[in-house]
């Protein structure tokens, strides 16, 4: 009974190319989020959305552009990607006042 | 923006000792959340602190949250092996759909 799924777990891949990563929640929550943490382990928040409009955009390239067909899933789509870009990204849901459910990371490593 | 500040960076105990983790804002807290991370898995959620001087305990964790709403603690009690991992704090920045997070507490606890 996974509440906060992605896909893929691991993804190693090379410089320049365009790879996604999923995440679906059945939880019913209208937020979803994503983040990113470093090497460092600094979780940072990237993009949120709200019923499938976009709320939050931090300050990010362009290359990423995250899609919400429905409340239910929040993707990332990842252009042209850079060694910078390798990290762990995390998907999380929740509603307003609660706490955060994450999913279990997808570890993107950019050669 | 709100940042928050968590001490120590990491944390070496033997187990059966006490422990104390603080986090620190630069803004009013208007609700502040512990999580732990294990190495290379997800953020599972431990505790939500909304009102100032709220404490909450779960089995050997206590997290209080102090009368001006800008410090937060955590505390283990009795450490053992299974609270070794990375705590993070993380407050709503303000825009009420996402967590600004802190750097994290690295936990290990030895025998």
């Amino acid at each position: 009974d996974t509440a906060v799924s992605q896909t893929p777990k691991y993804l190693v891949t090379q410089m320049g190319n365009d790879k996604s990563i999923k995440c679906e929640q059945n939880l019913g929550h209208d937020t979803m989020y994503w983040y990113k943490q470093d090497s460092k382990k600094f979780l940072k928040i990237m993009f949120s959305y709200n019923n499938k409009e976009l709320i939050i955009n931090e300050t990010v390239p362009n290359r990423f552009s995250p899609k919400s067909p429905d409340k239910a899933h929040l993707n990332l789509h990842i252009n042209s990607l850079e060694l910078g870009d390798s990290a762990v990204y995390f998907c999380a849901s929740s509603q307003p006042n609660s706490p955060l459910h994450f999913g279990n990371g997808t570890r993107l490593t950019v050669t | 923006s709100q940042e928050l500040e968590q001490s120590p960076q990491s944390l070496i105990v033997q187990e059966g000792k006490n422990l104390t983790i603080n986090c620190t804002s630069s803004k009013t807290l208007y609700g502040l959340y512990w999580y732990k991370q294990k190495y290379g898995e997800g953020l599972i959620f431990l505790m939500m602190l909304q009102k100032g001087g709220e404490e909450k305990s779960h089995e050997k964790i206590t997290a209080k949250l102090d009368e001006k709403k800008q410090q937060s603690s955590l505390h283990i009690t009795a450490s053992q092996p299974s609270h070794a991992g990375i705590y993070l704090c993380g407050a709503d920045g303000g825009s009420g759909y996402a967590l600004n997070f802190g750097k994290g507490t690295s936990l290990l606890v030895t025998p």
